[in-house]
């Protein structure tokens, strides 16, 4: 069974760009959570969509928004980049939103550097 | 505002010795505590917990939950080179977050 796959694997932008990551969850999967990992801040909740529906959203800020198609793949997009945008991105799938099923599984990620 | 802290920040063993890491948690709504392990890229998924005392295996691995004092314990016995990692506590909400600790950074030398 194929993992979830995340492209670009590496991106640089320049300040003031935009920029959309992909994500194609595992084969059945519904769920896609999104997350930004950097070294001061750690592993941070962006969003999740379940079915086309966006169920919550981390403390980001509205130039971080997201969308998932009907085939449960996923895309998220930065608008106006900063230099602390700067992260690696990490998309997980699993079967469906919510306990018990919350067994996640990662992507390889797609580390974007701003400069 | 739901925080996960771990501790230590990172530690260095040989190999064959046995690592506690710690994981404690306020969560509001609290769901499940959930461990993973970050090697390269993307974290690997090892333990759900959802109750409390019950010690949950694989392996060399185990890890227990401890709902009264609001915190978990990740155990790997004989330690080999290739557990070093990051191993990530996360504690999951009624609200379906997830909400990461820091991370403890394990090296395990020869």
């Amino acid at each position: 069974k194929a993992g979830v796959t995340q492209t670009p694997r590496y991106l640089i932008k320049t300040r003031g760009q935009q920029v959309t990551l992909s994500c194609s969850p595992i084969s059945g999967h519904r769920s896609v959570s999104w997350y930004q990992q950097t070294p001061g801040q750690g592993l941070q909740f962006l969003f999740e969509y379940f079915s086309e529906t966006q169920r919550n959203k981390g403390n980001f800020p509205g130039r971080f928004s997201g969308r998932q198609f009907s085939n449960s793949r996923s895309e998220m997009n930065v608008s106006t980049l900063e230099l602390g945008d700067s992260a690696l991105y990490l998309c997980a799938s699993s079967l469906a939103a919510g306990f018990p099923t919350y067994e996640q599984y990662f992507g390889p990620g797609t580390r974007l550097t701003v400069t | 505002e739901d925080k996960v802290v771990q501790s230590p920040l990172s530690l260095v063993v040989h190999e064959g010795d046995t690592v506690t890491l710690n994981c404690s948690y306020e969560v509001t709504n609290f769901r499940s505590l959930l461990w993973y392990k970050q090697e390269k890229k993307a974290p690997t998924f090892l333990f759900m917990l959802t109750s409390s005392g019950i010690e949950k295996k694989s392996g060399r691995l185990s890890s227990i939950l401890d709902k009264k004092e609001l915190s978990s314990i990740l155990n790997i016995t004989a330690t080999q080179t290739g557990d070093s990692a990051i191993y990530l506590c996360a504690g999951f909400n009624a609200g379906n977050m997830l909400t990461f600790g820091g991370g403890t950074r394990l090296m395990v030398k020869p």
